[in-house]
């Protein structure tokens, strides 16, 4: 079964660079969500789409936007990179109608140097 | 808000042992439950989830929870553990169309 496509797996930035990662949720889901993983930490929610519209926001930086596009894959756009950001991201969906049982990707690991 | 604590961070268990992860949660009303397993560098994976209905709730790789409105708990079991368990697991509440997740407890098998 078609499960959470997240790219790329593994990212490595410099300070102040730019990156952008990318979600491909099952065939289906209009619903994506974006955690974040801090070292040793829970995954921390940062932004949700339905519909290609946000529908919730986090604890997410303004240095981050993302967006959900009409084939429903969702990018998250980081700028102005800090060595604070490296973690891993999630990205999660689901059909958002009353079935609130989210499948995750196996996420995008960015490191920032 | 609505969360869920994880008061342990760290449990070993040897192998065939039984196996207790604690969740507690704050809501007032039934919540929605879930319980995730992390391996290392992967992604999260649901192990079952509790809405409603019957409190005890069978999940994959022989799994269960039972969910106990008097203690707000919801506590991850299993009878018998491998070593192939080891790994992070995480409760998770919905709050707002989003999980919110407990800190975590690690798990490790000792042979």
């Amino acid at each position: 079964a078609a499960g959470v496509i997240q790219s790329p797996r593994h990212l490595i930035k410099e300070k102040r660079e730019t990156a952008t990662l990318k979600c491909y949720p099952i065939p289906r889901h209009d619903t994506v969500y974006w955690y974040q993983q801090g070292p040793g930490q829970d995954p921390q929610f940062l932004i949700s789409f339905y519909e290609k519209m946000q529908s919730d926001k986090g604890s997410i930086p303004d240095r981050f936007s993302a967006q959900q596009f009409s084939d429903y894959h969702s990018e998250l756009n980081m700028s102005s990179l800090e060595l604070g950001d490296s973690a891993l991201y999630f990205c999660a969906s689901t059909t958002g109608q009353g079935d609130t049982e989210a499948f995750f990707g196996q996420g995008t690991r960015l490191t920032v140097v | 808000a609505q969360s869920v604590t994880q008061p342990d961070i760290h449990i070993t268990v040897s192998e065939g042992a039984s196996l207790e992860l604690r969740c507690n949660y704050s809501y007032g009303a039934t919540p929605y439950l879930f319980w995730y397993v992390q391996s290392p560098g992967q992604g999260l994976q649901l192990l079952l989830k509790y809405f409603s209905g019957d409190t005890l709730v069978q999940g994959i790789k022989g799994f269960e929870a039972e969910f106990k409105r008097s203690q707000s708990s919801f506590n991850l079991r299993k009878p018998s553990v491998h070593w192939s368990d080891a790994a992070e697991y995480f409760c998770a509440t919905e709050y707002g169309n989003k999980l919110v997740f407990g800190a975590g407890t690690i798990l490790r098998v000792k042979s």
